[in-house]
């Protein structure tokens, strides 16, 4: 089955700065990949995600990346704020399949 | 508004108690799913559903039930809980997006459910 890792565990960062987050896959048939943020007692929501027919997406600060052939993506933050503080989990699935989550990076971002 | 509903949001009971944590949607869609998560950490998937009458165990081995008899509702059962119970429980519901192959699988949380077995 899927195996997703994330990296870091932890990130910490000025306001201001960009922050990136890793993760690799096993799965060479996954072909959705999304990005949540769950900010300290609430549900998780999706940011960004990508499928992978295409190798970036933007929107506004955050940016996702896919390499396919290396089987990693990554989310890039630029200008980070504090309200970007929050876990962040990588996820990846087949079409119509449970999505696979990563393990999650703690972003703390101080002012 | 459509969302996913979870109920009860808190819950604090002893050893041994038999419970089921409800799960409804409101959001037509057809796959739900059920995941563990102690706060902040890994989200583990314990069961999920892809319609009606149709259920299977996630990777995380769990000592809980759950059946799928109507499309909106998928109920978490716990015949006997323990201490190691004592997690966040969140419910998701999905459905595919359009795209054939590269089809999405958009997945919405619900609130979460906090257990704490005694």
């Amino acid at each position: 089955g899927e195996n997703v890792e994330q990296h870091p565990s932890t990130l910490s960062v000025q306001e201001g700065d960009s922050a990136v987050i890793k993760c690799t896959y096993s799965d060479s048939a996954s072909n959705y990949f999304p990005w949540y943020k769950q900010e300290l007692g609430k549900r998780p929501q999706l940011i960004i995600d990508i499928r992978s027919n295409v190798g970036e997406k933007k929107d506004q600060r955050i940016a996702v990346t896919l390499n396919k052939t290396a089987k990693h993506f990554s989310l890039h933050i630029t200008e980070t704020q504090p309200e970007d503080s929050a876990v962040y989990f990588c996820a990846a699935s087949r079409a119509g399949t449970a999505l696979i989550f990563g393990k999650g990076t703690t972003l703390s971002v101080s002012s | 508004e459509a969302d996913i509903y979870q109920t009860p949001r808190y819950l604090v009971i002893g050893t041994g108690k038999k419970i089921t944590l409800e799960c409804s949607q409101t959001m037509g869609h057809d796959k739900m799913y059920w995941y563990q998560q102690d706060p902040g950490m890994e989200l583990h998937l314990i069961h999920y559903s892809y319609g009606v009458n149709s259920t299977e165990k996630g990777d995380l081995s769990s000592e809980s039930t759950v059946s799928r008899i109507r499309t909106e509702h998928f109920p978490l059962t716990l015949e006997s809980a323990r201490p190691s119970h004592t997690s966040q429980y969140l419910c998701a519901s999905s459905e595919s997006k359009r795209g054939g192959t590269l089809a999405k699988n958009i997945q919405y949380f619900g609130a979460g459910t906090r257990l704490s077995v005694l």
